[in-house]
Parts: C-alpha cells; sequence; structure tokens
C-alpha cells in the first residue's frame, strides 16, 4: 500500500465555518507534512510531523491547527479562515532518515483537498 | 537557504520525441536528495525519479532520466518516446540529508505539453 489518502476531496465553506482535513497513511512512514499549493504555483509547507510531534511551523495563522493523533493520521483544523486561504491543501508522509545508514525518504502525496472559503 | 529553479515555465513536445526539462538549485550542503515530480490535472504529485547527491551516476527509470551536474548545480530532466499521458506539470524539488523529516524545496514548475 503506497498510498496517502485525503478527505474530502473538495470542500466548501464560510469563513465562519470550523471544518477538518483528513490525511491518512498506511505505509509506517513516521513523517507526515501539510502543503498549501494555490493555482499553478509549487506547493508550500505548512507543517512537519516527526514520530507525531509538531516539528516544523512555516509560520502559518492559528486559524490552520495541525493534529497528529497518531503515527497513521494527520489532520487540519480549519477556523475562521480567509477567502485568501482557498487552495489545494497537500498532505505528504515519508520516511524519516536514520542518523546512519541510508534510506529512501521520498514523499509520497495524497491527491489533496480543494478548499474554498466563501 | 535552499533555492530551486525552473526556468522553462512550459515547455512542448510532439509524441515520441524527446525532451529536456531544465533546473538548477542552491545549496551549501554537500549531501542531499534531488526530485522530480509530476503533477497531472488530477492533482496529485507523483515521484518520477530520484537523484542522491553523493552517487556520481545519472538515476534512470524507463523513459524518463536525469543529468545530474553536481558541480554546476544542475539536475535536468529528460523524457524519451514521449506519450499524451506525459502532460504534466513537473516540479524539481530539494531535500537535506538528516536525521529528521526536513521539508521538499521546490522550483516553480515546468508545465509539459504534448502534442500529436
Amino acid at each position: 500500500d503506497t498510498e496517502v489518502t485525503q478527505t474530502p476531496k473538495h470542500l466548501v465553506m464560510g469563513m465562519t465555518n470550523k471544518k477538518s482535513l483528513k490525511c491518512e497513511q498506511h505505509m509506517g512512514h513516521r513523517a507526515m507534512y501539510w502543503y498549501k499549493q494555490k493555482a499553478k504555483k509549487p506547493p508550500e509547507l505548512m507543517f512537519v510531523y516527526s514520530y507525531e510531534k509538531l516539528s516544523i511551523n512555516e509560520s502559518v495563522p492559528s486559524r490552520f491547527s495541525p493534529e497528529c493523533p497518531n503515527s497513521s493520521l494527520l489532520n487540519l483544523h480549519l477556523h475562521a479562515l480567509q477567502p485568501e486561504d482557498s487552495a489545494l491543501y497537500l498532505c505528504a508522509s515519508s520516511q524519516i532518515q536514520p542518523r546512519t545508514g541510508r534510506m529512501n525518504t521520498e514523499a509520497f502525496f495524497g491527491q489533496g483537498t480543494r478548499l474554498t472559503v466563501v | 537557504a535552499q533555492t530551486v529553479t525552473q526556468s522553462q515555465p512550459e515547455m512542448s513536445v510532439q509524441e515520441a520525441e524527446t525532451v529536456t526539462l531544465s533546473c538548477t538549485y542552491d545549496t551549501s550542503e554537500s549531501d542531499y536528495y534531488l526530485f522530480w515530480y509530476k503533477q497531472p490535472p488530477s492533482r496529485q504529485m507523483i515521484l518520477v525519479i530520484r537523484q542522491e547527491a553523493y552517487k556520481q551516476q545519472n538515476a534512470t527509470e524507463n523513459r524518463f532520466s536525469v543529468n545530474f551536474q553536481k558541480a554546476a548545480k544542475s539536475f535536468s530532466l529528460k523524457i524519451s518516446d514521449s506519450q499524451l499521458g506525459d502532460a504534466a506539470m513537473y516540479f524539481c524539488a530539494y531535500r537535506r540529508l538528516t536525521g529528521t523529516a526536513s521539508k521538499l524545496t521546490f522550483g516553480t514548475g515546468t508545465r509539459l505539453q504534448v502534442t500529436l
């Protein structure tokens, strides 16, 4: 199983709504990522979880709140978003490079959630 | 900070022909990974090919190969015998070699069109 599954595929929400994006992988990866991608742009990193702990937060506004309940799941809680937050949100996972030896650490991506904030 | 540059916003190739997509990067690290990802209209980022900086041999995956020039910090992708299904946005990406999870730094992408 080399899949990263994201739900929902599409989401329309109002600026006062609270919603959550979900991501799941069963590859045993201990690093999970949230990226934001605007149209015709490359993905931009938002958050990184390593061993279920938040290791990187790229100065993301607090209206985005990540959560990693276990090693297979990653959530992104959304609250009071703005129209400019409309984008494709991509989840990814990878192995973590050990201190010694080498390991394939390429990121596997989900199909993303297309978010529209109205 | 690492940067990745793709100077070709769009490229076009005829079916069955060969096309090369360019990528340059800047880093002070000596060991790292480089990747080409493909993003078709289905939106999913799909890994095309991976190169480890310590390996001098250029990576190949079927019709896809790279020309990795470490001193020049260049990492181009060659697609041979192009197919309609190759049409997509292609992103070059860099990743540090590290003991913890680290981010991918992407280039701005090259949109590849494949014509009959």
